[in-house]
């Protein structure tokens, strides 16, 4: 069946560091896939959007990879502050809609 | 505008109500869904409406009720619900296809007791 892994469930990263965070998936090939961040009591919110024949896609502080030899993405914030914590979800599309992984809840320290 | 907006923000309601959760857009999307989050778990799909449509039930019991009057609003219908179903109810939109990310309400808040 098809599977899609957020490698940590909660990741602690010093400010200034660079966070990176792991979405890998099997038994699937996405078209494209796409990063949100989600705070809590509130809906998700898009980030970024990275398509099959993208390696990389940048925004501000954000760096998104898809290597769909690997089956992997990897989400980077580098120069991280307090204020990017929160839960961070990676979707991958599937027949018209879109799945999610179960989140990492990334806590950026002071 | 390139808000989704979900009223009510909260809702409490028993067992034998009826309640709607209502959600509205105006960013030009046709396709609209709705999502059920419980704590600490992501959000999953309930309804894909395309076009005004319904195109994808993730076999949703009946006490659900989606309806679509119009491109931008998007209705939830309630009926006998268990508090098993106590969870935040998201509605997004997109483009149809979804290629360009979704854009998330901020949800209701759903207790029934």
């Amino acid at each position: 069946s098809q599977k899609i892994e957020q490698n940590s469930e909660a990741l602690n990263i010093q400010e200034g560091k660079t966070a990176t965070l792991t979405c890998n998936y099997t038994n699937y090939s996405p078209a494209y896939l796409q990063w949100y961040r989600q705070d809590p009591g509130r809906g998700p919110v898009f980030l970024l959007l990275i398509r099959e024949n993208e390696k990389e896609k940048r925004k501000e502080r954000l760096k998104v990879t898809f290597d769909t030899t690997l089956k992997q993405s990897l989400f980077h914030i580098t120069a991280s502050q307090p204020a990017d914590s929160a839960t961070y979800l990676c979707a991958l599309d599937r027949d018209d809609k879109i799945i999610f992984g179960k989140g990492t809840r990334l806590h950026i320290l002071p | 505008d390139t808000e989704v907006t979900q009223t009510p923000k909260h809702l409490v309601m028993g067992m034998t109500n009826k309640k709607s959760l209502k959600c509205e857009q105006h960013m030009g999307h046709r396709a609209m869904y709705w999502y059920k989050q419980k704590a600490k778990k992501p959000p999953e799909l309930m309804f894909v409406y395309s076009y005004e449509k319904l195109s994808i039930n993730e076999s949703v019991p009946s006490r659900f009720s989606p309806e679509c009057p119009n491109s931008s609003l998007l209705n939830l219908h309630l009926h006998a619900l268990q508090p098993e179903d106590s969870a935040l109810y998201l509605c997004a939109s997109s483009q149809v296809g979804g290629r360009d990310g979704y854009t998330f309400g901020s949800g209701t808040r759903l207790t029934v007791v």
